[in-house]
C-alpha cells in the first residue's frame, strides 16, 4: 500500500530565503507526483505534475524534482515571499487509473515579512 | 476556462439529515473524483466517476453516495449525517481519465460542511 510523508510537517522562514520541501512514497512504482498548493480553508491549486520518465519540473519560482529510486520528490521555492505562505501537499496515484491520489499530510509553510 | 466549481461552499446541518454536493468539472473532463478532508485523516479517497459509471471507490460506509451525469457534472449524498462527516468535500476533474496516463487533477475549492 502507497504511503507519502511530508517532512516537516510545518516551516517558517524568513522572506527571501530559499527553501526545500520533502516528499517521500513507498512504492517506486508510480505514473507521476504532483504537488499542489492549498490556502487555509480552501481548495487545491497544482503547482507541478512530474512523469514519472522525468526528474524536473519548473514553473517560475518553484522547481520539483523526482527521484523514484529512492522514493523521494523535492520541491523547492525560490526567494520566498509572504505569499507564498500556505499548506504544500504532494500526491501520487496508484500504479493504475488516477485514483485514488495518495496525499502526504502537507507542509505548513510560513513565510515572515 | 473556468475552474472546478462546487456548490454550495458551505453548509450546516443537524445530525440525521442528509446532504447533496454538487460539482462541474472544467469543460471538456470527463473524469470527476471526491475526497473528504480532515484535520485528523488528512485527504480520504471517496469516489471516482467516469462517463456516467462510478470507476472506484474508497473505504467509506454506504452512507456516501454519488453519481454523475451526462455532462460530466457529479453530485455527492451523504445520508444520515454524524457529527465525523464535519470535513471539507473536495471534487478533482481530469480531462480523458486515461487508466496509467499522467494527467493533471484540478480540484474545486471546497464544500466545508458542518454537521451539528
Amino acid at each position: 500500500k502507497q504511503e507519502v510523508t511530508q517532512i516537516p510537517a510545518a516551516l517558517s522562514v524568513p522572506e527571501g530565503e530559499n527553501l526545500v520541501l520533502n516528499c517521500s512514497f513507498t512504492d517506486s512504482a508510480i505514473y507521476n507526483l504532483q504537488w499542489f498548493r492549498q490556502d487555509p480553508g480552501k481548495g487545491l491549486t497544482s503547482l507541478l505534475l512530474i512523469q514519472s520518465s522525468q526528474r524536473e519540473q519548473t514553473s517560475g519560482r518553484l522547481n520539483a524534482s523526482l527521484d523514484k529510486s529512492s522514493g523521494r520528490s523535492t520541491l523547492y521555492i525560490a526567494a520566498s515571499q509572504p505569499g507564498d505562505s500556505a499548506t504544500y501537499l504532494c500526491a501520487v496515484p496508484p500504479n493504475s487509473g488516477n485514483t485514488p491520489l495518495v496525499f502526504g499530510k502537507g507542509t505548513r509553510l510560513s513565510v515572515i515579512a | 476556462k473556468a475552474g472546478v466549481t462546487q456548490t454550495p461552499r458551505y453548509l450546516i446541518k443537524t445530525r440525521g439529515q442528509q446532504v447533496t454536493l454538487s460539482c462541474s468539472p472544467i469543460s471538456g473532463h470527463r473524469s470527476v473524483s471526491w475526497y473528504q478532508q480532515t484535520p485528523g485523516q488528512g485527504l480520504q479517497f471517496l469516489f471516482e466517476y467516469f462517463s456516467e459509471t462510478q470507476r472506484n471507490k474508497g473505504n467509506f460506509p454506504g452512507r456516501f453516495s454519488g453519481r454523475q451525469f451526462s455532462n460530466s457534472r457529479s453530485e455527492m449524498n451523504v445520508s444520515t449525517l454524524e457529527l465525523g462527516d464535519s470535513a471539507l468535500y473536495l471534487c478533482a476533474s481530469s480531462l480523458a481519465g486515461r487508466r496509467g496516463g499522467p494527467e493533471t487533477q484540478y480540484f474545486g475549492p471546497g464544500t466545508r460542511l458542518l454537521v451539528l
